[in-house]
């Protein structure tokens, strides 16, 4: 059975930083393109960024909102995605889920994990 | 990057009616790589359809996609009370990836 368990969300002041992990079972990790999404409270989903599988480039992308600020990485021996935010604002506050997609390099995507809360205020 | 347009904002429906829920992309969805998703309070987004037209596994046959290039239908031929949440429109067809604002079934 395929598991995403998100964790790392909390209260975090404004400027600071914070690391979420995204533990995984049930499937080849390596082989997936892995990404984040957003969801403020009250308000629809943003997709945050993606990590390729490494025979896929491993490249990362991310939204504009976050470029420069958010790094997403890929620990393919523990199974674990990596979302690290720096310079956090007000507008950052929001649940964090992370998606498995359906290959290396697929924009599809199959797989949600529960969410983390990200609240970020001082 | 493709900015996805549904409507209605809330759909106001009673039990058995049908559903029809519209997502308009700023520019064509490549390969018509477009998703549906509902959302229930306090739970994940659930895939319902892909590839526009595509149901996911295990989903009631009530629920269709149509659609291609810039306009896209997600039907609910007849509503049972757990239809009811938010649905999301979704463009993979090229990144950056995007998503709808959202429409909101509610009860009548």
């Amino acid at each position: 059975e395929v598991q995403l368990v998100e964790s790392g969300g909390g209260l975090i002041q404004p400027g600071r930083s914070l690391r979420l992990s995204c533990m995984t079972s049930g499937f080849t990790f390596g082989d997936y393109l892995m990404s984040w999404v957003r969801q403020a409270p009250g308000k629809g989903l943003e997709w945050v960024g993606f990590i390729k599988s490494k025979t896929s480039g491993g490249t990362t992308k991310y939204a504009a909102s976050v470029e420069g600020r958010f790094t997403i990485s890929r620990d393919d021996s523990k199974s674990i995605a990596y979302l690290q935010m720096n310079s956090l604002t007000i507008e950052d506050t929001a649940v964090y889920y992370c998606v498995r997609h359906t290959c290396g390099g697929c924009y599809m995507n199959d797989y949600w994990g529960q969410g983390t809360l990200v609240t970020v205020s001082s | 990057e493709i900015v996805l347009t549904q409507s209605p904002g809330t759909l106001s429906l009673s039990p058995g009616e049908r559903a029809t829920l519209s997502c308009r992309a700023s520019q064509s969805v490549a390969n018509n790589y477009l998703a549906w998703y509902q959302q229930k309070p306090g739970q994940a987004p659930r895939l319902l359809i892909h590839g526009a037209s595509r149901r996911a596994t295990g989903l009631p046959d009530r629920f269709s996609g149509s659609g291609l290039g810039t306009d896209f239908t997600l039907t609910i031929s007849r509503l049972e009370p757990e239809d009811f949440g938010i649905y999301y429109c979704h463009q993979y067809g090229s990144s950056p990836l995007t998503f709808g604002g959202g429409t909101r079934v509610e009860i009548k």
